[in-house]
């Protein structure tokens, strides 16, 4: 199994709270994402990273931001979590070759 | 732009039976085509992919999945059911950016005994 961790595996939290998800790998791949996982809606990506400090959107990013300043570690931060943001987030990691592994996930909940 | 569809979000067979799992994609490029098996409270796991080469394609636990062009498919089959096969199955198409995935909706399997 790809060296992927994800913390914390569980969280509730208040609408309009912090919330700040972290991704680890030890595999030292380039490429790092996070996606939220949705019934009816399968996985979308948030926001990945092609490098260290160097990151882009994906196709449902408004409410969340990022941040990677070690190979290693990927953040995911929402700013002021709402009801909508409630979800199981996956973090994965890929090195050049397309396929990715994913992380355990974290289950958000948001009350 | 890339997409993605799974026809039926549910599919059940019987233990013995042939499984058929069926992925439609559509791409600007010449794809690169993944299937993952997902199994409660776990993350994804990559079942099997086609790159380049031939294409019928082989992955574990028994499945294969053929690259047919002409009917921009990617089906994931296997020939026999098992109970453990349970699970929810996402089919994937590389992006025309590098490294992005684009998945379908899932199909989830259930395996009668």
């Amino acid at each position: 199994d790809a060296g992927i961790t994800q913390s914390p595996r569980h969280k509730v939290t208040e609408t309009g709270t912090p919330v700040t998800l972290r991704c680890h790998q030890t595999e030292n791949h380039r490429y790092m994402y996070w996606y939220r996982q949705d019934p009816g809606h399968g996985l979308r990506l948030i926001h990945y990273s092609y490098g260290v400090k160097d990151t882009d959107k994906g196709e449902v990013s408004d409410g969340y931001s990022v941040s990677r300043s070690k190979t290693e570690d990927f953040l995911l931060t929402l700013e002021s979590a709402t009801s909508s943001q409630t979800s199981v987030y996956f973090c994965a990691i890929s090195s050049s070759s397309y396929e990715q592994y994913f992380g355990p996930g974290t289950r958000l909940t948001v009350t | 732009a890339q997409s993605v569809t799974q026809l039926g979000s549910h599919v059940s067979v019987s233990e013995g039976a042939l499984v058929l799992l069926r992925c439609n994609y559509s791409s600007s490029v010449p794809p690169y085509l993944f299937w993952y098996v997902q199994y409660p409270n776990q993350g994804l796991q990559l079942l099997l992919k086609y790159t380049t080469g031939a294409t019928l394609v082989k992955g574990i636990n028994g499945f294969e999945a053929e690259f047919k062009k002409s009917e921009t498919s990617f089906h994931l089959t296997k020939p026999s059911a098992h109970m453990s096969d349970a699970a929810e199955y996402f089919c994937a198409v590389s992006g025309d950016n590098t490294d992005k995935l684009i998945f379908g909706t899932g199909t989830r399997l259930q395996v009668f005994p």
